[in-house]
């Protein structure tokens, strides 16, 4: 069964500062990847997905995310965070169309200092 | 604009009592589904609906029911409530399987006494 792991449980920053929050798959074949963020006591909301094509995928607020089918993982990166970032970042992978799960890691919390 | 609404962003309930978690989304989306948060656990799914009055099982479905009568609105029913049931529960609409965006709710956050 598919598993997702998020080694970090909190990431500590300063703003300005580079961050990458880790997160690696179980399995390689075809899944779809997606980061969701959570911001204190909302919902989660979609930040950015991985479903074909370039690997390399972006946000609108600055965020990207590298699809590594031969590592199995889907790193998040930004180069430079505002205290607004402060938020729990959930990694998720869907088995391919067919599927209707979404597998979620159990998430890391980023916080950024001033 | 999306949206998904919980009835209740706060509850706190008696051990052994039946309780009711409502959802309801707006965007005619055919999937719904109720999770659970916990802290270094994420999100487990409890249960799924992919078409009115249809539902399928999670992960973690034991000491829950769910109803779904019409297309919009998707029910969590513990029906006896356990301290260990003491959570946020997360709903979500999706238009469908696994490519498509999951639209989460603002969460229900349990307290069972």
């Amino acid at each position: 069964a598919q598993s997702v792991t998020q080694l970090d449980s909190q990431v500590p920053v300063f703003e300005e500062a580079p961050v990458e929050l880790r997160c690696n798959y179980s399995s390689s074949v075809s899944v779809y990847l997606f980061w969701y963020v959570q911001y204190p006591n909302q919902g989660l909301q979609l930040l950015l997905k991985y479903l074909s094509g370039s690997t390399l995928v972006e946000s609108i607020n600055g965020f990207e995310a590298e699809f590594n089918k031969s590592q199995t993982s889907f790193h998040l990166r930004k180069p430079s965070v505002h205290i607004s970032d402060t938020a729990e970042y959930f990694c998720a992978v869907s088995d391919g169309a067919s599927s209707y799960k979404l597998i979620f890691g159990s998430g890391t919390r980023l916080l950024v200092r001033p | 604009d999306v949206k998904v609404t919980q009835s209740s962003r706060y509850l706190v309930k008696r051990t052994g009592e039946k309780v009711f978690l409502e959802c309801v989304q707006d965007m005619d989306h055919e999937n719904m589904f109720w999770y659970r948060q916990d802290p270094g656990l994420g999100l487990r799914l409890i249960y799924f609906s992919y078409d009115v009055k249809m539902k399928e099982k999670g992960d973690i479905p034991e000491g829950y029911s769910v109803s779904r009568e019409k297309k919009e609105r998707f029910s969590l029913i513990l029906e006896s409530a356990s301290t260990n049931q003491t959570s946020m529960y997360l709903c979500a609409s999706s238009l469908g399987g696994g490519r498509y965006e999951q639209y989460f709710g603002p969460g229900t956050r349990l307290t069972v006494t």
